[in-house]
């Protein structure tokens, strides 16, 4: 069936270095998509959404870039923190629910 | 000022037993969801309520029953409890249906079957 899925499983980036965390999509329908962080023990958490009609969002120390021609979603976090170490999902708008991808687990190093 | 609670933080419990888990919201939404997440991070979509009706119903067994007695509550009632059922349960809500209405998780229930 259709699903939203992540290149890397995990990434580990030193303090300061941006980060890219890369979602690939195949519903050619969705046209809403949204970053979700979950750090340890506690519940997603909205980072920044996009819909269908743009390429491009932007939001504090975020970036959301949508490529709709090759169904590719990206999450840019730039000069990584200690406290962005956590599970980033991508998600898309299946109907009424959220479909999640699987997850990448960001690690920051000192 | 929590906006979405969920009791208890952790279950554990045998095989067999029935169970149930609770979310509250205060943020005056109008839908409801419950979420499971498995052991390797993969969240998947069990139901959703507006406004206390049932909107969505994916395939789960009907030993999962969810029971919205007003708009700010949903819980979740689990029957005859299995090992697969082990995971953590997520509850969220959002304001209403649309595609741009942010979800709000809860911090979640850890259920653990032996």
């Amino acid at each position: 069936g259709e699903s939203v899925g992540l290149h890397l499983p995990t990434l580990s980036v030193q303090e300061g270095d941006n980060s890219i965390i890369n979602c690939a999509y195949s519903n050619s329908a969705s046209d809403y998509f949204i970053w979700y962080k979950q750090e340890s023990g506690k519940g997603p958490q909205f980072i920044i959404d996009i819909r269908s009609n743009m390429d491009k969002r932007q939001g504090q120390r975020v970036t959301v870039l949508l490529n709709k021609t090759v169904k590719h979603l990206s999450l840019q976090i730039a000069a990584t923190q200690p406290g962005d170490s956590a599970v980033y999902f991508c998600a898309e708008k299946a109907g009424y629910a959220l479909n999640f991808g699987k997850g990448t687990s960001l690690l920051v190093t000192p | 000022d929590t906006a979405v609670s969920q009791t208890p933080k952790y279950l554990v419990t045998q095989m067999g037993n029935d169970k149930s888990i609770k979310c509250e919201q205060n943020l005056g939404h109008d839908t409801m969801y419950w979420y499971k997440q498995d052991s390797k991070k993969f969240l998947k979509i069990m139901f959703s309520y507006n406004n206390k009706e049932l909107i969505i119903n994916e395939t789960v067994p009907n030993r999962f029953s969810p029971k919205s007695p007003d708009k700010a509550h949903l819980n979740l009632h689990i029957n005859s409890l299995e090992l697969g059922d082990s995971a953590v349960y997520f509850c969220a809500s959002s304001q209403g249906l649309a595609g741009g209405d942010e979800q709000f998780f809860g911090p979640g229930t850890r259920l653990t079957v032996l």
